[in-house]
Parts: C-alpha cells; sequence; structure tokens
C-alpha cells in the first residue's frame, strides 16, 4: 500500500529566506514522487518528480527535492523563498504502474515581507 | 496545446438534486481522472476513466459516477446530492501509457449544495 504523510500543515517564512515542505511517505513497491503546487482558485501543477533516477530531482521555479530511501522521505526545498511562492503543496506517491496516484493533505506556504 | 477544462466553474445546487459536471483533456490524452478536494479530506481520489473504461475507482458511495467518450471528454454525475458534496471538484488529464506519470489538472468546478 502506498501513503504520504507531509509533516507539517503550514509553513511561514520570510521573502529571501530558504523553504523546507516536509514529505514522508510508504509504498511497496519502488515508488515514484511527485510535488505540485496549487495557487488560490487554481489547478494543480507540476513542480517536480522522482521516477527511479537521480535521487536529486531539479524542478520549476528554483525548486528541488532529494529521494532519500533509507528515511523514506521525499523533501522540497527552494534556497531563498519568494512572495510568488505563496501556495498550498502536495506530495504525491504513485503505485509501480503510475495507475493510482495517493497526494498528501496539503501543506500551506505562507511567504512574509 | 490547449489545457485541461472543466465546465462549469462553479455550481449552486439543492440538497437532493443531481449534477454532472464536465471536463475536456489535453488533446491526445486518453486517461481523465477525477478528484474531490475539501478543506477538511483534502484530495481524494474519485476514478480514472482510460479509453471509455473505468479503469481506476476511489472509494467513494455509488452516488458518484461517471463515463468518457470516445473523444476522451469525461462527464461526472453525483446524484441525491448532500451537503458533504460540497467542494472543488478537479479533473486531471494525462496521456495514459503505464510511463506517463504526469497529470495536467484543470481549474476545477466549485459546487456548492445548500
Amino acid at each position: 500500500a502506498q501513503s504520504v504523510t507531509q509533516l507539517d500543515s503550514h509553513v511561514s517564512v520570510s521573502e529571501g529566506t530558504p523553504v523546507l515542505l516536509r514529505c514522508n511517505y510508504s509504498s511497496s513497491y519502488s515508488p515514484s514522487l511527485f510535488w505540485y503546487v496549487q495557487h488560490p482558485n487554481k489547478g494543480l501543477q507540476l513542480l517536480l518528480k522522482y521516477t527511479s533516477a537521480a535521487t536529486l530531482v531539479k524542478g520549476i521555479n528554483g525548486f528541488e527535492a532529494e529521494f532519500k530511501k533509507s528515511e523514506t522521505s521525499f523533501h522540497l526545498t527552494k534556497p531563498s523563498a519568494h512572495m510568488s511562492d505563496a501556495a498550498e503543496y502536495f506530495c504525491v506517491v504513485s503505485s509501480g504502474n503510475f495507475n493510482k496516484f495517493y497526494f498528501g493533505s496539503g501543506t500551506k506556504l505562507n511567504v512574509k515581507p | 496545446k490547449a489545457g485541461v477544462t472543466q465546465t462549469p466553474r462553479y455550481l449552486i445546487k439543492t440538497r437532493g438534486q443531481q449534477v454532472t459536471l464536465s471536463c475536456s483533456p489535453i488533446s491526445g490524452h486518453r486517461s481523465v481522472s477525477w478528484y474531490q478536494q475539501t478543506p477538511g479530506q483534502g484530495l481524494q481520489f474519485l476514478f480514472e476513466y482510460f479509453s471509455e473504461t473505468q479503469r481506476n475507482k476511489g472509494n467513494f458511495p455509488g452516488r458518484f459516477s461517471g463515463r468518457q467518450f470516445s473523444n476522451s471528454r469525461s462527464e461526472m454525475n453525483v446524484s441525491t446530492l448532500e451537503l458533504g458534496d460540497s467542494a472543488l471538484y478537479l479533473c486531471a488529464s494525462r496521456e495514459g501509457r503505464a510511463d506517463s506519470y504526469e497529470q495536467y489538472f484543470g481549474p476545477g468546478t466549485r459546487l456548492t449544495v445548500t
């Protein structure tokens, strides 16, 4: 069975400081993992994906995530937050054949000026 | 290519009524998935259609149903609406191959049940 736990429901950072959004997963298979972002009243947009290639994955808008099998984690980071990063972020795990996707409960990122 | 479109964007219905939501996937995408998003339950998977057949199903009651047409457009129907059905309903399309992992989401339909 697959599941995802996002450890923080809300994260608040100041503009220009690093961002860390935490995600732990559980999977019976070699997982594929994703981060999506949702801006208010918008659909979800894929930020980055891990599909058993390089463990450090770079995505759009300066975000990256590192797959750590020993820790069953896939945390999302960004060196310097921008006001436009304020949104809700979802960590997602997929079964081996991509036919089912399991979403975490989301982390709302607030960026203070 | 045009993105995923969902109609209507907003809907207000009364308890007991039924509703049909529509999703047009990106051209060439054969898989359409539906999700319900609420503040309390987060994003929950409803079902996925691929080539007009339901391929996967989440844990929702039979009041929630869907279908897919030969042009890959999909509809979702909810019968006998309950207050708890108020939610943002998102659809997502992807190519449908086993290695096509990227889902493209529409803007959603905001359903309010009064």
